[in-house]
């Protein structure tokens, strides 16, 4: 099993719309957890992160950790074609390990 | 925010060389760095781990003695990558934290070409 599974996707969203993506952890452990957008020949970017059960808001995005369910999302309001990236998925207990990302296309 | 600094951006070098990069945290202190490794439309890779004043802590794969870390100050570790071959050709990034409260930042990544 791997440690951070993401949907490789692509996951095709209509501008305007809520791109929902999704992330599974396997090790209890995990303290905090991060999702960072990715352009195709660049770094990752963070966008943001939580540690705490719930949602955390900040603009267009809400993550959501559910720490039971070994689970983390991250929505998307208003997806807008910049958006169109690969988002990465990212989880740290002694070390930030990576889901393999989901490429998210928003067309017009 | 926290800003983190690697260079070069783009290095091309011969078989048998070596290559220095360079990752800097500007306006923070990082005991901790990370360094990963992505091939093409592949996820980041954990390499090593780098501790300021300590020895860097390999990931399961990755040989030592061919990529070595040096993490000499608080706000600069180095990568540098021994005897390349056209196989060790990737991109190269990496990240460190500010604080607990903080999110890693990345530095912009270092597209290694061995010729």
């Amino acid at each position: 099993q791997k440690e951070v599974e993401q949907n490789s996707g692509p996951l095709s969203v209509p501008e305007g719309a809520i791109a929902s993506l999704n992330c599974t952890y396997s090790d209890r452990g995990s303290q905090s957890f991060f999702w960072y957008r990715q352009y195709s020949g660049k770094s990752p970017e963070l966008i943001m992160f939580i540690y705490s059960n719930g949602d955390k808001e900040d603009g267009r995005f809400t993550a959501q950790l559910n720490k039971a369910s070994q689970y983390v999302s991250l929505l998307i309001r208003d997806s807008q074609p910049s958006d169109s990236a690969t988002y990465l998925c990212a989880v740290l207990t002694d070390k930030l390990i990576f889901g393999t990302g989901t490429r998210l296309q928003v067309f017009p | 925010g926290a800003v983190v600094s690697q260079h070069p951006s783009w290095v091309i070098c011969k078989s048998g060389t070596s290559v220095k990069i360079e990752c800097r945290s500007l306006d923070f202190q990082a005991t901790t760095m990370f360094w990963y490794r992505q091939f093409p439309k592949q996820s980041l890779m954990l390499m090593a781990t780098s501790n300021e004043g300590s020895k860097a802590t390999y990931e399961q794969g990755v040989e030592k003695d061919k990529f070595l870390i040096n993490h000499a100050s608080l706000t600069l570790s180095t990568l540098t990558v021994t005897s390349a071959h056209p196989e060790d050709s990737s991109f190269y990034i990496c990240s460190a934290r500010q604080g607990s409260n903080y999110g890693y930042t990345f530095g912009s990544g270092t597209r290694l070409t061995v010729v």
